[in-house]
């Protein structure tokens, strides 16, 4: 069965600072990864995804992230944060395809930007 | 741009109460989900539903619950006698259901059961 684990339940950053979330991944067959956000009483925004091709992709709000099948991972990066990216980041797994399955999501890291 | 809605946003209810939540997906998207997320918890995946019937379905989802698409642009989620731990946040989202597709949720509905 497919899993996600985010290592960091919290994460503070500096306002100006670099980012990045840690996602990593089980899956058996080539995965479909998403990072989605969640502001504080909202829903889920889709922040980038990866399909297949370039491992590097660029997102929304100047988001990136790296797709390492050697290493099973998907970090999420930021070069310079900003006090509005303060939410829950979610990493998400999907079967290539997409189609009927469900996504599989991560437990979140909750990012906090200090002034 | 297009965006999937959900009615109403917040929904009170007793112990025991059936409830409906209301979800409008993308209009030319052909698969449609729900989704809870407990308090404080992650995202879970409760079923998907294609052309009219059940796609796929997790453990969460069980006889108390029942998905319909009543007509050609909503789609709901049932549970039919609530219990306190069904108390959660509830997402539906959709997609075009093409390779490679994005799956875009709704804001939510969170449902409180007393």
């Amino acid at each position: 069965a497919q899993s996600v684990t985010q290592p960091d339940i919290h994460i503070t950053v500096s306002e100006g600072a670099s980012l990045e979330l840690r996602c990593n991944y089980s899956y058996g067959a080539t995965p479909y990864l998403f990072w989605y956000v969640q502001s504080p009483g909202q829903g889920l925004q889709l922040l980038l995804k990866y399909f297949s091709g370039d491992t590097l992709v660029q997102g929304i709000k100047g988001f990136e992230a790296e797709f390492k099948r050697s290493q099973s991972s998907f970090n999420l990066r930021k070069p310079s944060v900003h006090w509005s990216d303060a939410a829950e980041y979610f990493c998400a797994v999907g079967a290539l395809g997409g189609g009927a399955d469900g996504l599989t999501f991560g437990k979140g890291t909750h990012l906090i930007i200090q002034p | 741009e297009p965006e999937v809605t959900q009615t109403p946003s917040h929904q009170v209810t007793q112990m025991g109460q059936e409830v409906i939540l209301r979800c409008v997906p993308i209009s030319n998207h052909l698969y449609f989900y729900w989704y809870r997320q407990i308090l404080g918890q992650k995202v879970e995946f409760l079923v998907s539903f294609y052309n009219n019937e059940i796609s796929e379905k997790s453990e969460i989802f069980d006889d108390q619950f029942s998905v319909e698409r009543p007509d050609g642009s909503n789609f709901t989620l049932k549970i039919r006698s609530t219990k306190l731990e069904d108390s959660a946040m509830y997402f539906c989202a959709s997609n075009l259901g093409t390779k490679s597709d994005t799956q875009y949720f709704g804001p939510g509905t969170r449902l409180t059961v007393l």
